[in-house]
């Protein structure tokens, strides 16, 4: 069974930092892309990040409200996903998913979820 | 970036309705669109890959289609566990980019 666990969130003052993993299990982890996804509180969804996996060179995108803040890497012996957290803002409060990324037909979804870590911001 | 545009942003029915959600893309994407399902204080869940491909376990009451700039994800009998919020997301382009997503309310 294909499980993502979460876990890292808490608060933070602004201008803070803190590091997000993601447990991986039930699947070859290194042949996955991997992606997080936040989402506001009562807010919808927000892409966060992406990085590819070794033959890609673990290659990474981010989301520009981000970029220069948020790195995310892997650790593929550990089947672990990371988000490190930089210079964090008040409006980057939200609940941190990471999920899988599925390719079909040459494009891609996400198609197994995390239940969430929280991050708080706030002085 | 690309934007998504999901209408309506809410809406009410019945059990055994057929509900209608649409996404609109700022420019053409293809197929490179998934719809996702949230229940509230649930992770999101894939139901349609591709625009049009049913993910395996989703009920084929789910079904999506559309391509280039509009995109429709229809259920076509509403049942109670249904009720949630819809969300589009296209995968063209980076950013990747959700719709606001609409919300399914029992009328």
């Amino acid at each position: 069974e294909v499980q993502l666990v979460e876990s890292g969130g808490n608060l933070v003052q602004p201008g803070g930092s803190l590091r997000l993993s993601c447990a991986a299990s039930g699947f070859i982890f290194s042949d996955y892309y991997m992606d997080w996804v936040r989402q506001a509180p009562g807010k919808g969804l927000e892409w966060v990040g992406r990085i590819r996996n070794k033959p890609n060179s673990y290659t990474t995108e981010y989301a520009a409200s981000v970029n220069g803040r948020f790195t995310i890497s892997r650790d593929d012996s550990k089947n672990s996903l990371y988000l490190q957290l930089n210079s964090l803002k008040t409006e980057d409060t939200a609940l941190y998913y990471c999920a899988r990324g599925h390719f079909a037909s040459g494009s891609y979804s996400f198609d197994y979820w995390g239940q969430g870590t929280l991050v708080t911001v706030s002085s | 970036a690309i934007q998504m545009t999901q209408s309506p942003s809410s809406l009410s029915a019945s059990v055994g309705d057929r509900v209608t959600i649409t996404c609109r893309a700022s420019q053409g994407i293809g197929n490179d669109l998934g719809w996702y399902q949230q229940k509230p204080g649930k992770a999101p869940k894939l139901l349609i890959y591709v625009a049009s491909n049913l993910q395996s376990g989703v009920p084929s009451r789910f079904s999506g289609s559309g391509s280039g700039t509009d995109f429709t994800l229809t259920i076509s009998s509403l049942q109670p566990e249904d009720f949630a919020t819809y969300y589009c997301l296209q995968d063209l382009n980076y950013p990747l980019t959700f719709g606001g997503g609409t919300k399914v309310e029992i009328k």
